[in-house]
Protein backbone atom coordinates (compact mmCIF):
# COMPACT_ATOMS: atom_id res chain seq x y z
CA UNK A 1 0.00 0.00 0.00
CA UNK A 2 2.80 2.41 -0.72
CA UNK A 3 1.85 5.86 -1.04
CA UNK A 4 4.38 7.11 -3.33
CA UNK A 5 6.48 4.91 -5.28
CA UNK A 6 9.24 4.79 -7.62
CA UNK A 7 10.96 2.42 -10.17
CA UNK A 8 13.72 1.27 -10.43
CA UNK A 9 15.11 2.08 -7.41
CA UNK A 10 18.72 2.21 -8.34
CA UNK A 11 19.61 2.71 -12.26
CA UNK A 12 23.29 2.17 -13.66
CA UNK A 13 23.75 3.72 -16.95
CA UNK A 14 26.51 4.92 -19.73
CA UNK A 15 26.98 8.36 -20.55
CA UNK A 16 24.89 9.21 -23.76
CA UNK A 17 22.73 6.71 -22.84
CA UNK A 18 18.36 7.62 -22.45
CA UNK A 19 16.46 6.37 -19.59
CA UNK A 20 13.20 6.72 -17.80
CA UNK A 21 12.22 6.71 -14.18
CA UNK A 22 8.79 6.33 -13.42
CA UNK A 23 6.88 7.68 -10.47
CA UNK A 24 3.45 6.52 -9.15
CA UNK A 25 0.87 7.46 -6.64
CA UNK A 26 -2.11 6.35 -4.92
CA UNK A 27 -3.26 8.99 -2.78
CA UNK A 28 -5.69 10.62 -5.20
CA UNK A 29 -3.29 13.62 -5.41
CA UNK A 30 -3.52 15.76 -8.46
CA UNK A 31 -0.02 17.41 -8.23
CA UNK A 32 3.04 15.66 -8.96
CA UNK A 33 6.92 16.98 -8.34
CA UNK A 34 10.48 15.62 -9.54
CA UNK A 35 13.33 16.62 -6.92
CA UNK A 36 16.88 16.15 -7.97
CA UNK A 37 19.08 15.35 -4.71
CA UNK A 38 22.92 15.85 -5.63
CA UNK A 39 25.47 14.11 -3.87
CA UNK A 40 26.26 16.78 -0.98
CA UNK A 41 22.41 16.33 -0.05
CA UNK A 42 21.24 19.38 -1.64
CA UNK A 43 17.60 18.77 -2.68
CA UNK A 44 16.28 21.08 -5.57
CA UNK A 45 12.96 21.00 -7.44
CA UNK A 46 12.91 20.27 -11.38
CA UNK A 47 9.51 19.90 -12.21
CA UNK A 48 5.48 19.88 -10.67
CA UNK A 49 2.84 18.84 -12.85
CA UNK A 50 -0.97 19.56 -11.54
CA UNK A 51 -3.71 17.26 -13.09
CA UNK A 52 -1.49 16.78 -15.87
CA UNK A 53 -0.12 20.61 -16.54
CA UNK A 54 3.03 21.53 -15.92
CA UNK A 55 3.18 24.13 -13.72
CA UNK A 56 6.91 24.37 -12.11
CA UNK A 57 9.64 24.11 -14.48
CA UNK A 58 13.12 25.05 -13.00
CA UNK A 59 15.93 25.79 -14.69
CA UNK A 60 16.93 22.15 -16.00
CA UNK A 61 18.27 21.04 -18.87
CA UNK A 62 15.85 20.27 -22.10
CA UNK A 63 17.04 16.63 -22.07
CA UNK A 64 15.28 16.20 -19.01
CA UNK A 65 11.44 15.86 -19.97
CA UNK A 66 8.19 14.91 -17.31
CA UNK A 67 5.76 13.04 -18.75
CA UNK A 68 2.31 12.90 -17.13
CA UNK A 69 0.17 10.45 -18.73
CA UNK A 70 -2.72 10.70 -15.96
CA UNK A 71 -2.46 12.14 -12.64
CA UNK A 72 -1.42 9.49 -10.54
CA UNK A 73 1.52 8.93 -12.80
CA UNK A 74 5.39 11.44 -13.50
CA UNK A 75 7.59 10.33 -15.36
CA UNK A 76 10.74 11.20 -15.75
CA UNK A 77 12.44 10.92 -19.24
CA UNK A 78 16.55 11.74 -19.74
CA UNK A 79 18.38 11.72 -23.02
CA UNK A 80 21.68 11.58 -23.30
CA UNK A 81 22.89 11.15 -19.74
CA UNK A 82 25.94 12.81 -18.49
CA UNK A 83 28.05 12.32 -15.61
CA UNK A 84 26.54 14.99 -13.86
CA UNK A 85 22.91 13.96 -13.97
CA UNK A 86 24.27 11.37 -11.37
CA UNK A 87 22.03 11.92 -8.13
CA UNK A 88 19.10 10.70 -6.49
CA UNK A 89 15.84 11.78 -8.05
CA UNK A 90 12.65 12.17 -5.77
CA UNK A 91 9.23 12.25 -6.91
CA UNK A 92 6.40 13.52 -4.68
CA UNK A 93 2.93 14.67 -4.81
CA UNK A 94 0.10 16.55 -3.02
CA UNK A 95 -3.16 17.68 -3.00
CA UNK A 96 -3.69 20.90 -4.12
CA UNK A 97 -6.19 22.99 -2.19
CA UNK A 98 -5.11 26.56 -3.72
CA UNK A 99 -1.85 28.08 -3.35
CA UNK A 100 -3.12 29.66 -0.20
CA UNK A 101 -3.82 26.89 1.36
CA UNK A 102 -0.80 24.21 2.92
CA UNK A 103 -0.81 21.25 0.58
CA UNK A 104 1.75 18.74 2.19
CA UNK A 105 3.94 17.09 -0.31
CA UNK A 106 4.80 12.97 -0.06
CA UNK A 107 7.82 11.72 -1.33
CA UNK A 108 8.76 8.47 -2.94
CA UNK A 109 11.39 6.47 -1.41
CA UNK A 110 13.98 7.74 -4.11
CA UNK A 111 15.71 6.42 -7.62
CA UNK A 112 19.44 6.40 -7.40
CA UNK A 113 21.10 7.55 -10.59
CA UNK A 114 24.50 6.61 -11.51
CA UNK A 115 26.35 7.78 -15.11
CA UNK A 116 29.40 5.82 -15.82
CA UNK B 1 12.40 34.64 -3.74
CA UNK B 2 12.82 32.11 -0.20
CA UNK B 3 15.90 30.76 0.56
CA UNK B 4 16.74 28.64 3.95
CA UNK B 5 19.98 28.78 5.78
CA UNK B 6 21.29 25.44 8.03
CA UNK B 7 24.59 26.61 8.75
CA UNK B 8 25.46 23.61 10.58
CA UNK B 9 26.10 20.74 7.88
CA UNK B 10 27.24 18.01 10.55
CA UNK B 11 26.14 17.66 14.43
CA UNK B 12 27.36 15.01 16.83
CA UNK B 13 25.65 14.32 19.71
CA UNK B 14 25.31 12.27 22.76
CA UNK B 15 22.49 9.70 23.52
CA UNK B 16 20.19 11.01 26.12
CA UNK B 17 21.49 15.09 25.38
CA UNK B 18 19.32 17.70 23.94
CA UNK B 19 19.65 18.87 20.11
CA UNK B 20 18.74 21.69 18.46
CA UNK B 21 19.30 21.67 14.75
CA UNK B 22 19.14 25.75 13.06
CA UNK B 23 17.44 26.84 10.04
CA UNK B 24 17.00 30.62 9.06
CA UNK B 25 14.92 31.36 6.08
CA UNK B 26 14.37 34.78 4.07
CA UNK B 27 11.40 35.23 2.13
CA UNK B 28 9.44 38.52 1.17
CA UNK B 29 5.83 37.55 2.19
CA UNK B 30 4.47 34.81 4.39
CA UNK B 31 5.39 31.78 4.81
CA UNK B 32 4.87 27.92 5.68
CA UNK B 33 7.58 26.03 7.31
CA UNK B 34 8.72 22.12 7.04
CA UNK B 35 11.24 20.26 8.80
CA UNK B 36 11.56 16.87 6.95
CA UNK B 37 14.02 13.90 8.03
CA UNK B 38 15.55 11.22 5.42
CA UNK B 39 16.65 8.41 7.38
CA UNK B 40 19.85 6.39 5.58
CA UNK B 41 18.85 5.41 2.13
CA UNK B 42 15.12 6.56 2.40
CA UNK B 43 12.92 9.19 1.17
CA UNK B 44 11.66 12.42 3.25
CA UNK B 45 9.22 12.46 5.95
CA UNK B 46 7.46 15.79 7.29
CA UNK B 47 8.54 15.73 10.71
CA UNK B 48 6.24 19.02 11.22
CA UNK B 49 4.97 21.78 10.31
CA UNK B 50 4.10 25.42 10.56
CA UNK B 51 1.20 26.79 8.75
CA UNK B 52 0.10 29.50 11.26
CA UNK B 53 -1.11 29.61 14.98
CA UNK B 54 0.99 28.81 17.50
CA UNK B 55 4.49 29.35 17.23
CA UNK B 56 5.61 26.16 19.05
CA UNK B 57 4.65 23.05 16.99
CA UNK B 58 5.22 19.74 17.99
CA UNK B 59 6.14 16.78 15.56
CA UNK B 60 6.54 13.13 15.35
CA UNK B 61 9.31 11.23 17.18
CA UNK B 62 9.74 13.72 20.11
CA UNK B 63 10.52 16.52 17.85
CA UNK B 64 9.13 20.17 18.24
CA UNK B 65 10.21 23.41 16.65
CA UNK B 66 9.84 27.53 17.33
CA UNK B 67 8.87 29.94 14.49
CA UNK B 68 10.29 33.37 15.29
CA UNK B 69 9.51 35.86 12.95
CA UNK B 70 11.24 38.35 13.77
CA UNK B 71 14.94 36.46 13.44
CA UNK B 72 13.37 34.34 10.81
CA UNK B 73 14.47 31.06 12.36
CA UNK B 74 12.43 28.37 13.06
CA UNK B 75 15.06 26.03 14.87
CA UNK B 76 14.29 22.23 15.73
CA UNK B 77 14.49 20.76 18.86
CA UNK B 78 14.43 17.45 20.71
CA UNK B 79 15.22 17.26 24.61
CA UNK B 80 16.51 13.89 24.46
CA UNK B 81 17.70 11.99 21.47
CA UNK B 82 18.05 8.45 20.78
CA UNK B 83 20.17 6.37 18.41
CA UNK B 84 17.57 5.90 15.65
CA UNK B 85 17.41 9.76 15.44
CA UNK B 86 20.74 8.86 13.19
CA UNK B 87 19.55 10.70 9.69
CA UNK B 88 20.02 13.79 7.68
CA UNK B 89 17.65 17.07 8.38
CA UNK B 90 16.13 19.39 6.04
CA UNK B 91 14.50 22.28 6.76
CA UNK B 92 12.07 23.71 3.87
CA UNK B 93 10.27 27.04 3.20
CA UNK B 94 6.87 27.69 1.08
CA UNK B 95 5.76 31.43 0.45
CA UNK B 96 2.36 31.73 0.47
CA UNK B 97 0.78 31.83 -2.97
CA UNK B 98 3.21 29.98 -4.42
CA UNK B 99 3.69 25.76 -5.09
CA UNK B 100 7.21 25.96 -4.80
CA UNK B 101 8.99 24.08 -1.77
CA UNK B 102 12.85 25.36 -1.16
CA UNK B 103 14.77 23.05 0.91
CA UNK B 104 17.86 23.80 2.90
CA UNK B 105 20.88 22.05 2.12
CA UNK B 106 20.39 19.55 5.32
CA UNK B 107 22.08 19.02 8.41
CA UNK B 108 23.33 15.48 9.73
CA UNK B 109 23.16 14.49 12.92
CA UNK B 110 24.49 11.66 14.56
CA UNK B 111 24.04 10.08 17.61
CA UNK B 112 26.99 9.28 19.47
CA UNK B 113 26.66 6.27 21.79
Amino acid sequence: DTAVSQTPKYLVTQMGNDKSIKCEQNLGHDTMYWYKQDSKKFLKIMFSYNNKELIINETVPNRFSPKSPDKAHLNLHINSLELGDSAVYFCASSQNKGLSSYNEQFFGPGTRLTVL
Amino acid sequence: AQSVTQLDSQVPVFEEAPVELRCNYSSSVSVYLFWYVQYPNQGLQLLLKYLSGSTLVKGINGFEAEFNKSQTSFHLRKPSVHISDTAEYFCAVRDFGNEKLTFGTGTRLTIIP
